[in-house]
This record gives structure tokens, C-alpha cells and sequence, in this order.
């Protein structure tokens, strides 16, 4: 069946600008993860969402940073106000049981 | 002290041969180890979970879990140089839900 997937693949912008990353998770998965990569670095993580139990957001690194699932399905990831340090990849990965999570294949934000 | 350790690489092994690859983490209460293969642009991809001391074996990988050491190790067996990639250890820590926590990666390189 059809994977995660994520939009835009890839997102240019300029530094002060507002951007929205999109993942659709695989069918029927209830669990939704955001991770991002820099570059040569390894995953950190930076929110969860589990069903209709409130989001962890433990991860995210500023204010600046929030993000939202609709339905139970579609989530968006909104980065308010980019700044340089925020350029990495930006994975999204569900899961339906707490542990295997699968990845879709990421979105490359670059802040100019 | 990082919670994920791996060592960076790179990894060199010829084809044929056993590669191995190491992952120390620091929660002695992890239940749950994932090992992931990422390709050098491409998302995480995974192809390996376990949950019990011991050994899982599937097709030319096998898992090695030691709870006591707080190890968790992966094999490849008759390694090819389509197996050349940067792989990734996660563990899901106590009290953190599903997160996962990486390490920062081993690349492997299989020699022909």
C-alpha cells in the first residue's frame, strides 16, 4: 500500500518568511512523529501524536515552531519566522502500534 | 553522555564478508531497538525491531540485544555493496511513549 508522504520535497525560502510542511500518513496509522535531520547530524525529534490524546511537544525548539493533525490523519508542521539554523530535513513518520514507525521521504527546507 | 552511541565509520568490509555493527544506549529501562538503513539523500528505512535479549534473525541480517550490556548490535551477513549506507539505532527510552531516540549513525561501505 502507499507510504507516508510528505510535501512540498523540497522548500526554498527566505529567512523571516512562514513555511508549512504537509505529511499523510500511511492508512490507518494513529501514531504521527516529526523528526528533523541537519545536515551530517542524526534525528532529533520534535512532536508526537497519538489518536485524539494531546500532542507531545517536547521536542520542538521554539515558539516558533507548532504543529497541528487534522481528522486524525494529515498533519502540517508551520515554522513561523525562519531563520537560518532552521535549514535541515524534516522527516515525518507514523506508526500503528507504538513502535515501528516508517518514514516518508522528507522535506529539504532551506532558509536563504 | 549521549543516550544513542554508534560509531561513526566509516565501516569498510569487503563483499562477502560479515559486516557488524555496533549501539550502546544509556537507558538501562529501553524496552524497544530499531535499527534503520538510510541511503545517502534518502529517508530512514527499517529493517530491523527487537524487544527480547537474544538474537532475530531476518534473511542476512540478525539483531543482537543485551540488556544487561545495554547493546544492541546488528550483522549482516554476505554483505553487498548494495548494503552501503549509513545505519541508524533507535531506542525507545523509558517513560517517553513511542519516541525514538537515535543514534547519530554508522556508515557502511561494502568493497568490491
Amino acid at each position: 500500500g502507499a507510504g507516508v508522504s510528505q510535501s512540498p520535497s523540497n522548500k526554498v525560502t527566505e529567512k523571516g518568511k512562514d513555511v508549512e510542511l504537509r505529511c499523510d500518513p500511511i492508512s490507518g496509522h494513529t501514531a504521527l512523529y516529526w523528526y528533523r535531520q541537519s545536515l551530517g547530524q542524526g534525528l532529533e525529534f520534535l512532536i508526537y501524536f497519538q489518536g485524539n490524546s494531546a500532542p507531545d511537544k517536547s521536542g520542538l525548539p521554539s515558539d516558533r515552531f507548532s504543529a497541528e493533525r487534522t481528522g486524525g490523519s494529515v498533519s502540517t508542521l508551520t515554522i513561523q519566522r525562519t531563520q537560518q539554523e532552521d535549514s535541515a530535513v524534516y522527516l515525518c513518520a507514523s506508526s500503528l502500534n507504538w513502535n515501528e514507525q516508517f518514514f516518508g521521504p522528507g522535506t529539504r527546507l532551506t532558509v536563504l | 553522555q549521549k543516550e544513542v552511541e554508534q560509531n561513526s565509520g566509516p565501516l569498510s568490509v569487503p563483499e562477502g564478508a560479515i559486516a557488524s555493527l555496533n549501539c550502546t544506549y544509556s537507558d538501562r529501562g529501553s524496552q524497544s531497538f530499531f535499527w534503520y538503513r538510510q541511503y545517502s539523500g534518502k529517508s530512514p528505512e527499517l529493517i530491523m525491531s527487537i524487544y527480547s535479549n537474544g538474537d532475530k534473525e531476518d534473511g542476512r541480517f540478525t539483531a543482537q540485544l543485551n540488556k544487561a550490556s545495554q547493546y544492541v548490535s546488528l550483522l549482516i551477513r554476505d554483505s553487498q555493496p548494495s548494503d552501503s549506507a549509513t545505519y541508524l539505532c533507535a531506542v525507545n527510552p523509558t517513560g517517553t511513549a513511542s519516541k525514538l531516540t537515535f543514534g547519530t549513525g554508522t556508515r557502511l561501505q561494502v568493497t568490491l
